[in-house]
């Protein structure tokens, strides 16, 4: 079974708009960290935000906030205020276990595009 | 659904030698392959990008010469850690890209340098 599932290869924001990415994931881990990245076309990575399994409350940075959905066992990624600049693709990843030391497991991205 | 691959999973050596660590795409074309190191506090580094058939390009303040990546074929990229030594642990993942500009990320390969 897939450990991450992003279902939308493509979703597409007016500016300044709200747009979330869908992400469930699938552990039987009690302990895990989920992790959003960006990537833009340069390739690079862009750790974006993390939530803790343990975690009480939903993460946020910025205008990004994490919508964690336990049971469901969903970890959608919401960002407000939609800019040009975020045009990219983005990966849902998670770990399983609280140490550094695990590997991380990777849906295969959803490519967000922002209409002027 | 497109699957990369990437040998060895776990790597044990010792200070000085080199590991070659592979990175394949078992269903599809891979244009571009990219490397990166992950550290722990989350965040991926990239290492490098590979074009088959061309040098990689490497990202400032990583060692050419250290890092050596050889993109021989549409599915296949090596990342070689030469001399390798214990600063150099680390978890390593590649990433290739097809056709359609998508991308599929390996299991990644954690090297211990002794």
């Amino acid at each position: 079974a897939q450990k991450i599932t992003q279902t939308q290869p493509g979703m597409f924001v007016q500016e300044k708009e709200a747009v979330t990415l869908d992400c469930t994931y699938d552990t039987s881990d009690p302990s895990y960290g989920l992790f959003w990245y960006k990537q833009p076309s340069s390739g690079e990575m862009i750790f974006l935000i993390y939530q803790g399994s343990y975690d009480q409350q939903n993460a946020t940075e910025g205008r990004y906030s994490l919508n964690f959905q336990k049971a469901r066992k969903s970890a959608n990624l919401v960002i407000s205020a939609s800019q040009l600049g975020d045009s990219a693709m983005y990966f849902c990843a998670m770990r399983e276990g609280l140490l550094g030391a695990n590997n991380l497991f990777f849906g295969t991205g959803t490519r967000l595009t922002v209409i002027p | 659904g497109a699957v990369v691959s990437q040998h060895p999973s776990r790597v044990i050596c010792k200070s000085g030698t080199s590991v070659k660590i592979e990175c394949r795409s078992l269903d599809f074309q891979a244009t571009t392959m990219f490397w990166y190191r992950q550290f722990p506090k989350k965040s991926l580094m990239l290492m490098a990008t590979s074009n088959e058939g061309s040098k990689a390009t490497y990202e400032q303040g990583v060692e050419k010469d250290k890092f050596l990546i050889n993109h021989a074929s549409l599915t296949l990229s090596t990342l070689t850690v030469t001399s390798a030594h214990p600063e150099d642990s680390s978890f390593y993942i590649c990433s290739a890209r097809d056709l359609a500009d998508s991308g599929f990320f390996g299991p990644g390969t954690r090297l211990t340098v002794l």
